[in-house]
């Protein structure tokens, strides 16, 4: 049982704007910034959003963060068959003293 | 660019330490910006973090793994290390190195290497 909680799976059809929630508490997502991670498969995470809705040199401006309260949402725009991945979510914790993530999320482009 | 490569045994027997080390190349682990780190994910299941360390030495674990981890820096080879003792089945996973930075975001991961407990 993950400590944030996200769906396990989502889908769109190419070109399709799709978007994965991240579901936390007031010790982390409320109080915390929120990163997600991209998965392809077969290789290790990539870090895709950082800091809420910051985005590393390289990611795309078609991937998106945001937060609200104790939750927050990735959004993809534009849907492409090479965003078939997992993505988690991930936030520190201020009970663990430590970084939580999600149980991630299998996006399938249909 | 700086680039993370884990190393060790892809086999280790039920009760012993799993060692594992990663290799910084291109940067130094001794920068004051970031904190190292482990992380694993079991076949199929998800990520947990495992700890993390300053390139001073200042730790920080997973309390669920606290009792068994142990995370080390060599500044001299530009690594750090896990060891993790008393496994069983449930340790079995892939390992990732990864550097930490401010914002508590992984944003430099290994490739992984397979760990497998066997009884």
């Amino acid at each position: 049982q993950s400590v944030l909680t996200q769906p396990p799976s989502a889908s769109g059809t190419p070109g399709q704007r799709v978007t994965i929630s991240c579901s936390g508490s007031s010790s982390n997502i409320g109080s915390n910034t929120v990163n997600w991670y991209q998965q392809l498969p077969g290789t290790a995470p990539k870090l895709l959003i950082y800091n809420n809705n910051q985005r590393p040199s390289g990611v795309p401006d078609r991937f998106s963060g945001s937060k609200s309260g104790t939750s927050a949402s990735l959004a993809i725009s534009g849907l492409q068959s090479e965003d078939e991945a997992d993505y988690y979510c991930a936030a520190w914790d201020d009970s663990l003293n430590g970084p939580v993530f999600g149980g991630g999320t299998k996006l399938t482009v249909l | 660019q700086v680039q993370l490569q884990e190393s060790g045994p892809g086999l280790v027997k039920s009760s012993e330490t799993l060692s594992l080390t990663c290799t910084v190349s291109g940067g130094s682990v001794s920068s004051g910006s970031y904190y190292w780190s482990w992380i694993r994910q079991p076949p199929g299941k998800g990520l947990e973090w495992i700890g993390y360390i300053y390139y001073r030495g200042s730790t920080n674990y997973n309390p669920s793994l606290k009792s068994r981890v142990t995370i080390s820096v060599d500044t001299s080879k530009n690594q750090f290390s896990l060891k993790l003792s008393s496994v069983t089945a449930v340790d079995t996973a892939v390992y990732y190195c990864a550097r930490v930075e401010y914002h508590h975001a992984f944003d430099l991961w290994g490739q992984g290497t397979m760990v497998t407990v066997s009884s």
